[in-house]
């Protein structure tokens, strides 16, 4: 089944706790991105990747770190997570960044930083 | 400032009904606008695309019009269902030819009642 998988679903951490949120996908897609959800905010783009190696910074980058060393792997990294960062986060993957192809979503990840 | 706005914010029916939905948009240049249904505690699912020259489409009971000129879009359901009660978000992607960006409604929640 053609799907964008993220772990873990729920976490729990404390402010200052390294954390990685992983994301895969097994779609072969070039374009992958991640975004948080915030109530009424909608969602903001986090960071995104066009291809291997090549990723660069959304509209609220701070705090956040990724990296895209294989095509299907897209991992979230908060270094230094805050409270400020409790919030949903989704990644997404499409097989282009333009173009009339739909961002396909992972289940998301709620997060929560005390 | 590229910008998409829904409303209403909020919307309960009762099952069998039928409901629209509006989205309008500032940015520029247009490439595409899409729908997005997203269950509770799910990621966003794509029900529509609408190009520049498209008018109206179609998926199932779910019916996305297109105004260019006015920058508007309208997503109908047509004899709702428990199960349509979702959040729908409307997302616009602006830009040229090698670069393009989305921008993110807040969402319409929709509750169906029985």
């Amino acid at each position: 089944e053609a799907q964008v998988t993220q772990n873990p679903r729920y976490l729990i951490t404390v402010t200052g706790k390294k954390l990685t949120v992983t994301c895969s996908q097994n779609m072969n897609h070039e374009y992958m991105s991640w975004y948080r959800q915030d109530p009424g905010l909608g969602l903001r783009q986090i960071y995104y990747s066009m291809n291997v190696e090549v990723t660069d910074k959304g509209d609220v980058p701070e705090g956040y770190k990724v990296s895209r060393k294989e095509k299907r792997n897209f991992p979230l990294i908060l270094e230094s997570p805050s409270p400020n960062q409790t919030s949903l986060y989704f990644c997404a993957s499409s097989p282009q960044q333009g173009g009339n192809s739909p961002l396909h979503f992972g289940n998301g990840t709620r997060l929560t930083v005390t | 400032k590229n910008q998409v706005e829904q409303s209403p914010q909020s919307l309960i029916i009762l099952e069998g009904k039928n409901c629209t939905l509006q989205c309008n948009y500032t940015v520029s240049p247009f490439s595409n606008l899409r729908w997005y249904k997203q269950d509770t505690g799910r990621g966003p699912v794509s029900l529509t695309i609408m190009t520049f020259s498209e008018n109206t489409k179609s998926n199932g009971r779910y019916t996305a019009t297109l105004d260019a000129d006015t920058k508007q879009s309208s997503l109908h359901i047509t004899a709702s269902q428990l199960s349509d009660s979702a959040s729908y978000i409307c997302v616009v992607r602006w830009g040229n030819t090698g670069f393009q960006k989305l921008v993110f409604g807040t969402g319409t929640r929709l509750l169906v009642s029985p």
